[in-house]
This record gives C-alpha cells, sequence and structure tokens, in this order.
C-alpha cells in the first residue's frame, strides 16, 4: 500500500530556533500534500494545502511566515518552524494525496513528528 | 461550512463487549466523503473506512461495522466482541473539497481486560 514517510518522528528544540519537518510520498506521486496539527488531546486541525510548484494555501488563523511550507517535488514535501515557541510544541502530521487515484480516494497520512519547544 | 460531532469523549468498556462510536455531521455538499481513523497511543492514523455520500449501504469489516444514515447525518461505527487492541482514539471524519479534511474531536475508547 502507499506509504508516506515523515521524519523526524519527534524533536526537542530551544526557544528560538527552527525545525524542519519532511513528508515522503514513498511509493506515488502526490500533487498535494496537507499538514495537520494536534494539540495534545484535541482532534487534527488542518494547517496548509501544499501544492507542488505552488505557494501553499494556509488555513485561516495559521501565520505563513512562521509555518514555512515548500513542496518542490511530487513526493517532498517541508513544513518548517520558524522562530519556534513553547506554544508551538504540538504533534504535526502530513497526508498526501496519490496523483493518480480516482476520486476522493482515502488519505495516507505520516506517522507524524512530536515537536518539543523548551 | 462542514463540521463533524463526535459527542462521546471517552467510552470504557469491558473485553467482549460491544460498543458504538457515533457521529454527526453537517455539511451543504450533496456529494461527500465520511471516513473512520484510528489513532493509537503511538500517533499514527490508522485509516479504517471510507464511505461516500451516495452509498449509504452499511458495512461490515470483521469485527468492525458502520452505520451511514443520510437522514440523520450520521455515520456511526460499531465495534463488536472488543479487545484490549481496539483501545485507541477514534476519529470521524469528512471530506468536501479534494482531500480537505474536517475532524470530529475524537472518542478516546478504553477497553478494560
Amino acid at each position: 500500500g502507499a506509504v508516506v514517510s515523515q521524519h523526524p518522528s519527534w524533536v526537542i528544540c530551544k526557544s528560538g530556533t527552527s525545525v524542519k519537518i519532511e513528508c515522503r510520498s514513498l511509493d506515488f506521486q502526490a500533487t498535494t500534500m496537507f499538514w495537520y496539527r494536534q494539540f495534545p488531546k484535541q482532534s487534527l486541525m488542518l494547517m496548509a494545502t501544499s501544492n507542488e510548484g505552488s505557494k501553499a494555501t494556509y488555513e485561516q488563523g495559521v501565520e505563513k511566515d512562521k509555518f514555512l511550507i515548500n513542496h518542490a517535488s511530487l513526493t517532498l514535501s517541508t513544513l518548517t518552524v520558524t522562530s519556534a515557541h513553547p506554544e508551538d510544541s504540538s504533534f504535526y502530521i502530513c497526508s498526501a494525496r496519490d496523483a493518480h487515484e480516482m476520486g476522493n480516494s482515502p488519505l495516507h497520512f505520516g506517522n507524524g513528528t512530536r515537536l518539543t519547544v523548551t | 461550512a462542514q463540521k463533524v460531532t463526535q459527542a462521546q469523549t471517552e467510552i470504557s468498556v469491558v473485553e467482549k463487549e460491544d460498543v458504538t462510536l457515533d457521529c454527526v455531521y453537517e455539511t451543504r455538499d450533496t456529494t461527500y466523503y465520511l471516513f473512520w481513523y484510528k489513532q493509537p497511543p503511538s500517533g499514527e492514523l490508522v485509516f479504517l473506512i471510507r464511505r461516500n455520500s451516495f452509498d449509504e449501504q452499511n458495512e461490515i469489516s470483521g469485527r468492525y461495522s458502520w452505520n451511514f444514515q443520510k437522514s440523520t447525518s450520521s455515520f456511526n461505527f460499531t465495534i463488536t466482541a472488543s479487545q484490549v487492541v481496539d483501545s485507541a482514539v477514534y476519529f470521524c471524519a469528512l471530506s468536501e473539497a479534494w482531500g480537505k479534511l474536517t475532524f470530529g474531536t475524537g472518542t478516546r475508547l478504553t477497553i478494560i481486560p
């Protein structure tokens, strides 16, 4: 089955530093990837839609200058949390849509990245 | 705007009991998709089922079954003969636009041995 690899699975960083999270589709092409954030014991909230070769589309309330998204190839999207603060500590998870699948097919999710900012 | 409500925040049942997780959704679209995902303590999301708005047939997969009722905008999930490995957070989700998912708040299910 389709696999989405997310790296790193966890990261601890100091306040003020930047952290990059990678989301790769391993065996399929993904023209669109999605980034979600999940605070402890809460639901997943869509942050942004990442489109290959174009600018990401951010959901209302998500700072695009803080959460930089790059989708430079059909298999890789990156999320960079810039100038991280403790309130950015969260579980970030990506999903990818297979470009060759028809209809609104199941999204493939990465295993998530747990970010802790100290 | 679309919305997914999972009114049950936490449920605990004794092993081998049946349990139903409720999901109610709101959407203005006539074409949409509903999903259930399982999130074990490790955090990954495990896809369980997808149902489109034109297919109201109930589905059974092993110990899992789903009841989709458009008239009440519900998409409930039942686990029969529950097992400890079923303990997890379960999310119901709705997709209107291509690929974008709106998740419910999740139901934390604990199966007591």
